[in-house]
C-alpha cells in the first residue's frame, strides 16, 4: 500500500496567516490526490481534488500543489473557521490511503 | 439535496457479526460509486472499501479483507457493509461516501458523506 506522510502533524497559528501543509507519497501518484478539512464529530468536506483543483463551494483561500510524490495545501490567510484537522488522500491506486493529519489550532 | 444516512451501529462482541447500511437520496445511485470510511476514537481516518457504480468490482482494506463485504442495491437507495469476525480493532465511526464523479473509473475521492454510524466492539 502507498504510504501517504504529511507534516506537521499540529501547528499553532493566528487568524491571518498563511498556513501550508505537506503531503509525501512512498511512490509516484501523478496528480491524483485530495485534500480533506474536518472539524470535531463532523464528516470530512472536500476542498482540493485532482492535487491542485478547488472544489465547488470551497472558498479560494484554498489552494493545492504538487505532483509525484511531494504536495501541499495551502490557506493563503487563515480564518477562524479554518481551525481544523486536515488530510490528504491518494486515489492513484487501492487501497486508497490517507495521510495521519495534521491538527490546526489556534494560537 | 444529497443526502446519506448511515444505520446499524452499536455495540457487538468481539467474534460477531454486523450489518451496516447506507440509505442515499438526491441523486441516482446507480450512477454514482459508493465507499465505506472509518475512524477510530481520536484517531485519523481509514478507507474501508468500495463498490463500483454498476457492482461489477469490489476493493477492501487489507485490514477488512475477508471479513468484510460490501454490496448495493439500488432499488432501494442502499449500500450495506456486512462485518463479520469483528475485532475491537474495528472500533470507529464508519462513514460511508459518494465518489467525486459520475460512472467514474476508479479509483475515486469521495464528496459527499453521510453522518457516521459508531459500532465498539468490547466483550
Amino acid at each position: 500500500a502507498i504510504q501517504m506522510t504529511q507534516s506537521p502533524s499540529s501547528l499553532s497559528v493566528s487568524v491571518g496567516d498563511r498556513v501550508t501543509i505537506t503531503c509525501r507519497a512512498s511512490q509516484g501518484i501523478r496528480n491524483d490526490l485530495g485534500w480533506y478539512q474536518q472539524k470535531p464529530g463532523k464528516a470530512p468536506k472536500l476542498l482540493i481534488y485532482a492535487a491542485s483543483s478547488l472544489q465547488s463551494g470551497v472558498p479560494s483561500r484554498f489552494s493545492g500543489s504538487g505532483s509525484g510524490t511531494y504536495f501541499t495545501l495551502t490557506i493563503s490567510s487563515l480564518q477562524p473557521e479554518d481551525f481544523a484537522t486536515y488530510y490528504c488522500l491518494q486515489d492513484y491506486n487501492y487501497p486508497e490511503t490517507f495521510g495521519q493529519g495534521t491538527k490546526v489550532e489556534i494560537k | 439535496q444529497v443526502q446519506l444516512v448511515e444505520a446499524g451501529g452499536g455495540v457487538v462482541q468481539p467474534g460477531r457479526s454486523l450489518r451496516l447500511s447506507c440509505v442515499v437520496s438526491g441523486f441516482t445511485l446507480s450512477s454514482y460509486g459508493m465507499h465505506w470510511v472509518r475512524q477510530a476514537p481520536g484517531k485519523g481516518l481509514e478507507w474501508v472499501a468500495v463498490i463500483s457504480y454498476d457492482g461489477s468490482n469490489k476493493y477492501y482494506a487489507d485490514s477488512v479483507k475477508g471479513r468484510f463485504s460490501i454490496s448495493r442495491d439500488n432499488s432501494k437507495n442502499t449500500v450495506d457493509l456486512q462485518m463479520n469476525l469483528l475485532r475491537p480493532e474495528d472500533t470507529a465511526v464508519y462513514y460511508c461516501a459518494r465518489d467525486l464523479w459520475e460512472e467514474g473509473a476508479h479509483p475515486l475521492l469521495f464528496d459527499y458523506w453521510g453522518q457516521g454510524t459508531l459500532i465498539t466492539v468490547s466483550s
